[in-house]
């Protein structure tokens, strides 16, 4: 009954590899979201697709490719990877509709870039 | 970017009350004060949150100054699972207006619950 998955947990590869991480939500949200959480912590927003449609796009490589199939997956495609790419990247969805839009996370993907 | 101002780390002894401030001096009048909470290896996680009355749940009770200027978070009883990063951010009420339309995460409060 997991309300944010995420696949893989941990992911380890090369540079120049082609990854993607995929995440599913079961909660009925229209929202979905993608954060990148670096070596100090900061949590910073990527992406966000509201019904599929692609909503905020922060200033991210090219190389990062957000697909979202239907309302509740929301995929991230990484192209030519790099070591500044290792991180722990968080999917999250909310409602965008209501009195609050509390976002609900999933367990992250520990990315490694060798 | 953070328009919020919390201390970086806090000690609290368990099942005593951990109270957790936050300054929020430029807020406007349609933003909201959210708190999450980041446990070790975790994803972030919803606690509360409030415009100007007071609020509780199952988890924490949310304090706002009349002036909406600064909040504080309480843990009524905290146990050693609270042990965690607790973020303070401010929102505006539609999550797709503006500059409403992301979270802003500063690095939080890191809490330290001791037996």
């Amino acid at each position: 009954d997991t309300a944010v998955s995420q696949t893989p947990k941990y992911l380890v590869t090369q540079m120049g590899n082609d990854k993607s991480i995929k995440c599913e939500q079961n909660l009925g949200h229209d929202t979905m979201y993608w954060y990148k959480q670096d070596s100090k912590k900061f949590l910073k927003i990527m992406f966000s697709y509201n019904n599929k449609e692609l909503i905020i796009n922060e200033t991210v490589p090219n190389r990062f490719s957000p697909k979202s199939p239907d309302k509740a997956h929301l995929n991230l495609h990484i192209n030519s990877l790099e070591l500044g790419d290792s991180a722990v990247y968080f999917c999250a969805s909310s409602f965008s509709t209501g009195s609050s839009y509390e976002q609900y996370f999933g367990p992250g993907t520990r990315l490694t870039v060798t | 970017d953070a328009k919020t101002t919390q201390p970086t780390s806090m000690d609290c002894a368990e099942g005593r009350a951990a109270n957790l401030p936050c300054n929020h001096s430029t807020i406007s009048g349609n933003e909201y004060v959210y708190w999450y909470r980041q446990i070790h290896s975790q994803g972030p996680q919803y606690i509360i949150h409030g415009l100007k009355n007071n609020e509780t749940n199952e988890m924490a009770s949310l304090i706002i100054t009349e002036d909406r200027k600064s909040s504080t978070l309480i843990l009524p009883h905290a146990t050693l699972r609270d042990t965690a990063v607790y973020y303070c951010i401010v929102r505006g009420s539609s999550p797709f207006a503006g500059n409403n339309r992301k979270l802003i995460w500063g690095l939080g409060t890191s809490l330290a619950v001791n037996p």
